[in-house]
């Protein structure tokens, strides 16, 4: 069975300062790996996602994230965060539980707080 | 396009009440989802359905029912409500299955059981 862990349940950072927000999977088969964020009192929206190819993959509003396979690590960066990016950060891993039958696990979340 | 809406917004229940969470999308996804968010934990998987007609159970599906009698709809029945049921509940669909579509979330139902 496939887990997710978001490293830090929350992140204070000041506007226009780089960001790191950390995932790690385990799972014994090849994954899909997402970034959702959820702004307050609304649903979770896609960033970015990694299929295949590049491992280098940039999404929406400036953010990239970095799948690396040996680290089984996806971690979340932006070079320079803005007030607007406050929001909560979810990491999501899909994975073939058997007769492609697919489970996607959430992490717990990861909130980022940008002070002015 | 109105994506997935989900109706009502907030709904405060007393212990022992039902209620019906309703969940509609207009992009023609045959997959559709029911996720709670509860503080600190994530998204648990409710229910899922991969079609008109076919459901099937999530994570924690213990107190709901769902039907499909459609593409565009998919409600969640809270039977007999019970304070653990309070939550933020979101419906989601998909093009195709969770592995490499992604998700297309509502903006939640904040239910509170009293």
């Amino acid at each position: 069975a496939q887990s997710v862990t978001q490293l830090d349940s929350q992140v204070p950072v000041f506007e226009e300062a780089p960001v790191e927000l950390r995932c790690n999977y385990s799972s014994s088969v090849s994954v899909y790996l997402f970034w959702y964020v959820q702004y307050p009192n609304q649903g979770l929206q896609l960033l970015l996602k990694y299929l295949s190819g590049s491992t280098l993959v940039k999404g929406i509003n400036g953010f990239e994230a970095e799948f690396n396979k040996s680290q089984t690590s996806f971690h979340l960066r932006k070079p320079s965060v803005h007030i607007s990016d406050t929001a909560e950060y979810f990491c999501a891993v899909s994975a073939d539980s058997g007769g492609s039958n697919y489970k996607l696990t959430f992490g717990k979340g990861t909130l980022l707080t940008v002070n002015p | 396009n109105a994506g997935v809406t989900q109706t009502p917004k907030f709904r405060i229940l007393k212990i022992g009440q039902s209620m019906t969470l309703q969940c509609a999308q207009d992009m023609n996804h045959n997959y559709m989802y029911w996720y709670r968010q509860d503080p600190g934990m994530g998204l648990k998987l409710i229910y899922y359905s991969v079609g008109a007609g076919i459901t099937d159970k999530g994570e924690v599906p213990n107190g709901y029912n769902v039907s499909r009698s459609t593409t565009e709809d998919f409600p969640l029945r809270l039977e007999l409500a019970a304070p653990s049921q309070t939550s933020v509940y979101f419906c989601a669909s998909s093009l195709t299955g969770q592995g490499r579509s992604p998700l297309h979330f509502g903006n939640g139902t904040r239910l509170t059981v009293t």
